[in-house]
């Protein structure tokens, strides 16, 4: 089975600043998706930024970029001129097939 | 954008008794739906995943007797929480993957809250 790790429980950053959110994953499978979502208090999930395994280029959306090592199996997200709306749960997911598991989260607050 | 709704947003029911939560696509046909619970504080964890017209496939652990799913169409799927007790309050998100979709992406529901007194 799949699984996902995210070593960072909570992070901060300054606004205007830059942070990178970590993400490892294990699987055996070649194709795959990666994604991560943000969830603010809402509860509402949205999706931030998706990578497809087969693809060596990092995927990009507007202030936010990953950090794709396949062969290390790590996904990291990098959040630029960080905005305070940015503030919220971050996960990063892993999905093949009908298979998607979530890591556990980075609580990422932007101070003023 | 692809919109998935759920219906009630919030819920309080009674021990013994069943609550049902609607999960819809509002502006996609949705050939599989996922249902995730997720406790405070905590990720979201995946109970059970329905195909249209087709029976669930239940996560281990996740007894399939207690939380029923139906995938009647490709734009609705139903969870049943039957003979609630406290120990199932929790927030209940549902997802839907786009049948004309091209990536594994799935589109969120706003989630249900659950309170079982």
């Amino acid at each position: 089975a799949q699984t996902v790790t995210q070593s960072q429980p909570e992070m901060s950053v300054q606004e205007a600043e830059t942070v990178t959110l970590s993400c490892t994953y294990d699987t055996s499978e070649n194709n795959y998706y990666l994604f991560w979502y943000k969830q603010p208090p809402s509860r509402q999930m949205i999706l931030v930024i998706r990578q497809e395994a087969y693809k060596q280029q990092n995927a990009t959306e507007n202030r936010f970029s990953v950090n794709f090592q396949k062969a290390a199996k790590s996904f990291s997200l990098k959040i630029s001129d960080s905005q305070l709306g940015d503030t919220a749960m971050y996960f990063c997911a892993f999905m093949n097939d009908n298979d998607m598991r979530f890591g556990a989260g980075t609580r990422l607050t932007v101070k003023p | 954008g692809a919109v998935v709704s759920q219906h009630p947003s919030r819920v309080i029911c009674k021990s013994g008794t069943s609550v049902k939560i609607e999960c819809r696509s509002l502006d996609f046909q949705a050939t599989t739906m996922f249902w995730y619970r997720q406790f405070p504080k905590q990720s979201l964890m995946l109970m059970a995943t329905s195909n249209e017209g087709s029976k669930a496939t239940y996560e281990q652990g996740v007894e399939k007797d207690k939380f029923l799913i139906n995938h009647a169409s490709l734009t609705l799927s139903t969870l049943t929480v039957t003979s609630a007790h406290p120990e199932d309050s929790s927030f209940y998100i549902c997802s839907a993957r786009d049948r004309g979709g091209i990536y594994y992406e799935q589109y969120f529901g706003p989630g249900t809250r659950l309170t079982v007194t």
